[in-house]
């Protein structure tokens, strides 16, 4: 089945302690994204990348680092987690044949306490 | 402003009715529309895309891009309550694949 996965789908963790969510795509997607969603303000970009070793900033990439080592894996790291940090993230990709149409994993609700 | 405007709702619409989605955007540059279906706890799903403007219909879903008001809309027709989920507008436009999103809308569909 063709998916986004990300784990954990929940995590709480403390302030100040490193964390790594993992997101795995097994579509051959060349596009991988990573968003936070907040209640009013949707959606928004933290980083994304166009291939592998090729990465950018989003519209929120403050306080976040990715890496794209492999083409199926986008991993994104909190250095030292804050509480403003608290949201629900979703890793997705895509293709140039599905132009914008990103597939999305599941999410992954963290809260920094 | 936001790049992309949408009233977040709810929404509340007996079973069988008409549905009109609605969200407005700022950058002319956008090229690509798209309606994402997200039910709760899960993540978004591409429902409708639609390049530049026009019309395009899927079973009891139309959506609608009109590039000279910057109005994007999706028509949901005999709406069930399978479709109560919250609904997002995105758009893009360049070679990066940014998907800037609407705050989406709410969606109640009564027995």
């Amino acid at each position: 089945e063709a998916q986004v996965t990300q784990n954990p789908r929940y995590l709480i963790t403390v302030t100040g302690k490193k964390l790594t969510v993992t997101c795995s795509q097994n579509m051959n997607h060349e596009y991988m994204s990573w968003y936070r969603q907040d209640p009013g303000l949707g959606l928004r970009q933290i980083y994304y990348s166009m291939n592998v070793e090729v990465t950018d900033k989003g519209d929120v990439p403050e306080g976040y680092k990715v890496s794209r080592k492999e083409k199926r894996n986008f991993p994104l790291i909190l250095e030292s987690p804050s509480p403003n940090q608290t949201s629900l993230y979703f890793c997705a990709s895509t293709t140039k044949k599905a132009n914008y149409g990103y597939t999305f994993g599941s999410g992954t609700r963290l809260t920094v306490v | 402003q936001k790049e992309v405007e949408q009233d977040p709702g709810p929404l509340s619409v007996p079973e069988g009715a008409i549905v009109s989605l609605n969200c407005t955007y700022s950058n002319s540059a956008f090229q690509y529309f798209m309606w994402y279906r997200q039910y709760s706890r899960k993540g978004p799903e591409l429902l409708m895309y639609t390049y530049s403007s026009g019309n395009k219909e899927d079973g009891r879903f139309t959506a609608q891009v009109d590039k000279s008001s910057k109005y994007i809309s999706l028509f949901i027709r005999d709406s069930q309550p399978s479709d109560s989920a919250t609904y997002l507008c995105a758009a893009g436009g360049d070679s990066s694949y940014k998907l800037i999103f609407g705050s989406g809308t709410r969606l109640l569909v009564r027995p």
